[in-house]
């Protein structure tokens, strides 16, 4: 009931594309849903963060999809740029329980091409 | 402003072998946590702590022990180093309210040989 289960595990999107990662939870009592951006050598930055009573947030070109009844969540990367490269963890945050420990899915590496 | 400081970068161990991962943070975070991350694996975390001298246990504690005698600092031990220790770690910090964001320092690479 504490994972947080992430797809796909890599994708390849050309320049100008849209890059969709999903991800998808059992535990309704998640309270915030947040995305971090990793690359090569670094650690995870905060990238964009939703609520559980929010369908939709957007912040330029990273937009997030949030479906409650179906506790499922999704990222979208509008017109995707070689700098987008990184690595994507989806993550989940109970703040009543484990105190507020964040619970990462596995992972997406993309790779934009030029 | 630092932010989440770790040291060493790099670090290559013998079997059997003990060290010290040093985090340190100096934005005043009350939560720190330590996370290892493998390939295709996600970070799972190791140990967290609520503030100085309250510690525990995160998903995968073995092998591991941690202390938080200062607000600053978050040491991770390994004792009897093993090949399943080689892995990227991560130190993060954050302040205890509700969605605040979490800091990640730079990562240590581990390899036990």
């Amino acid at each position: 009931q504490q994972q947080v289960k992430q797809s796909p595990q890599s994708l390849i999107v050309q320049k100008g594309g849209i890059s969709i990662i999903n991800c998808a939870y059992e535990n309704t009592a998640f309270d915030y849903f947040p995305w971090y951006q990793q690359f090569p050598g670094k650690g995870p930055a905060l990238l964009i963060a939703i609520r559980p009573d929010v369908s939709e947030k957007k912040e330029g070109r990273f937009t997030i999809s949030f479906n409650k009844s179906a506790k499922q969540f999704s990222l979208h990367i509008m017109d995707s740029q070689p700098g987008d490269s990184a690595t994507y963890f989806c993550a989940a945050v109970n703040h009543g329980g484990s105190q507020g420990n964040l619970i990462f899915g596995k992972g997406t590496k993309l790779s934009v091409k030029p | 402003n630092a932010g989440v400081t770790q040291t060493p970068k790099f670090r290559i161990l013998k079997i059997g072998q003990s060290m010290t991962l040093q985090c340190t943070q100096d934005m005043n975070h009350n939560y720190m946590y330590w996370y290892r991350q493998d390939p295709g694996m996600g970070l799972k975390l190791i140990y967290y702590s609520v503030g100085a001298g309250i510690t525990d246990k995160g998903e995968v504690p073995n092998g591991y022990n941690v202390s938080r005698s200062t607000t600053e600092d978050f040491p991770l031990r390994l004792e009897l180093a093993a090949p399943s220790q080689t892995s990227v770690y991560f130190c993060a910090s954050r302040f205890g309210g509700a969605r605040a964001e979490a800091f990640f320092g730079q990562g240590t690479r581990l390899t036990v040989v």
